[in-house]
């Protein structure tokens, strides 16, 4: 059974320091991780989707590679501000109609 | 506007009163699911549908039906609710031509008294 987590459930870092979000998964045969972002009692918005034949996605200051033969995702985020202050989460599927399963999440916190 | 609405955002409820959470999507997108988010343990999916008249368990189907009849709409039905479904439901939506991004509806709160 998949299992997807996310370190560090926390994080607190002070405005414009890059820094580094992990996502980890028991199960190498996956279709596509996902990174979402989700404000306080908002919905989730889509940051950045990585095909299992891809091994990364950049949008502005958001980087994510995947890494399938380790389980392992990350999400790096440049010059960090307040309002990128969020809790995100990653996301996998094991093939096209498959389920989706979701980490915890990490809660970021950047500090003006 | 591309979007995912779901009806009604906030519901209060009495337990074994049936309801029924709408979820539309105006994208054309063939996948459709239903998740609930609690605090400490995440965001799990309750069902998915792959298609019109195409539906699969998520990991907690327990307690809840849906219906694929028409690709835009995707209702979660609680036949007789108890109050550990008071929740935060989400319904998404996603094409599979392109990259298959999910798109998240707002969010709809139940409590179950």
């Amino acid at each position: 059974k998949q299992e997807v987590t996310q370190i560090p459930a926390a994080l607190s870092v002070p405005e414009g320091e890059n820094l580094v979000l992990n996502c980890s998964f028991t199960d190498s045969a996956i279709y596509n991780l996902q990174w979402f972002r989700q404000d306080p009692g908002k919905g989730l918005t889509s940051l950045l989707l990585i095909q299992s034949s891809q091994r990364e996605q950049t949008s502005g200051r958001l980087n994510a590679s995947l890494d399938k033969s380790s389980g392992r995702s990350t999400l790096y985020i440049a010059a960090s501000q307040p309002g990128d202050s969020a809790t995100y989460l990653c996301a996998v599927k094991k093939t096209s109609y498959d389920k989706v399963i979701f980490g915890p999440g990490t809660s970021l916190s950047v500090i003006p | 506007e591309a979007q995912v609405t779901q009806n009604p955002r906030y519901l209060i409820t009495v337990t074994g009163k049936k309801l029924t959470v709408t979820c539309s999507q105006n994208m054309n997108h063939e996948y459709m699911s239903w998740y609930r988010q609690d605090p400490g343990l995440g965001l799990r999916q309750i069902y998915y549908s792959m298609n019109v008249e195409v539906t699969d368990k998520g990991d907690v189907p327990e307690g809840y039906k849906v219906s694929r009849k028409e690709k835009r709409n995707f209702p979660l039905i609680l036949e007789s609710p108890s109050p550990n479904q008071t929740s935060l439901y989400f319904c998404a939506s996603s094409s599979y031509r392109g990259r298959e991004t999910q798109y998240f509806g707002p969010g709809t709160r139940l409590l179950v008294l």
